[in-house]
């Protein structure tokens, strides 16, 4: 089974901080990618890569950033993180265009 | 960009059919999934259609009218488990976007005995 574990479930930090979300996948997929989920709203995409070093904006980006150093791991970034980040935050990563894509159990991210 | 409609809530008896439907606005449709999500749990991948017709997978099926920007999820049998939120997600195949899919606000489903 593929696994995608993000580093936190639950994180709490404040206003201006830098914050650094982890997640690593475990099946050597190409892909990866970095949603935010809030009430009403669904899952909005933020960033995705589709290969070491590289990267795409989604649908949200403003306030983001990412790092794909590793193909295993992909890092999403807060540069200075304001009270409208907070959110659920999850990972997926999959093989390929035609391939599902497999979440993470998510970050509850709370900016105080 | 995309549009994505999907019920927001429906509610069933344990034992029956639901049939939870989407539809969909796109300029490049490149095929569409089907997630389920409990609460506080993450997405799972439950079906993918990128031709028209009807996809079967146990108790649960997917239709999807290419023509007609529309699909639907049918669940049988249902079980007190079902009880979830139900992710219709679009992938577009134009320009970057071609990687990325595009979710509905999900259908939160209720069973009740």
């Amino acid at each position: 089974d593929v696994k995608v574990t993000q580093s936190s479930r639950y994180l709490v930090k404040r206003t201006g901080e830098k914050v650094f979300l982890e997640c690593v996948q475990d099946m050597d997929h190409e892909n990866m990618f970095w949603y935010r989920q809030d009430p009403g709203l669904g899952l909005r995409l933020i960033y995705f890569s589709y290969d070491v070093k590289m990267k795409e904006k989604g649908d949200i980006p403003e306030g983001y950033s990412v790092s794909r150093e590793k193909k295993e791991r992909f890092s999403l970034i807060l540069e200075s993180a304001s009270t409208n980040q907070t959110s659920m935050y999850l990972c997926a990563s999959s093989f390929s265009l035609g391939q599902p894509q497999h979440f993470g159990d998510g970050t509850r991210l709370s900016i105080l | 960009g995309q549009n994505i409609d999907q019920p927001t809530e429906m509610t069933a008896t344990e034992g029956a059919i639901v049939q939870i439907n989407c539809t969909y606005q796109t300029s490049g449709f490149n095929g569409l999934f089907w997630y389920q999500q409990h609460a506080g749990e993450a997405p799972t991948f439950l079906s993918y259609n990128v031709l028209d017709g009807l996809e079967e997978k146990g108790r649960f099926s997917s239709f999807l009218s290419r023509s007609k920007g529309y699909s639907y999820l049918l669940l049988k049998e249902l079980q007190m488990k079902d009880s979830a939120s139900y992710l219709c997600a679009v992938r577009d195949h134009s320009g970057a976007g071609s990687y990325q899919l595009t979710f509905g606000k999900g259908t939160k489903l209720s069973v009740i005995p």
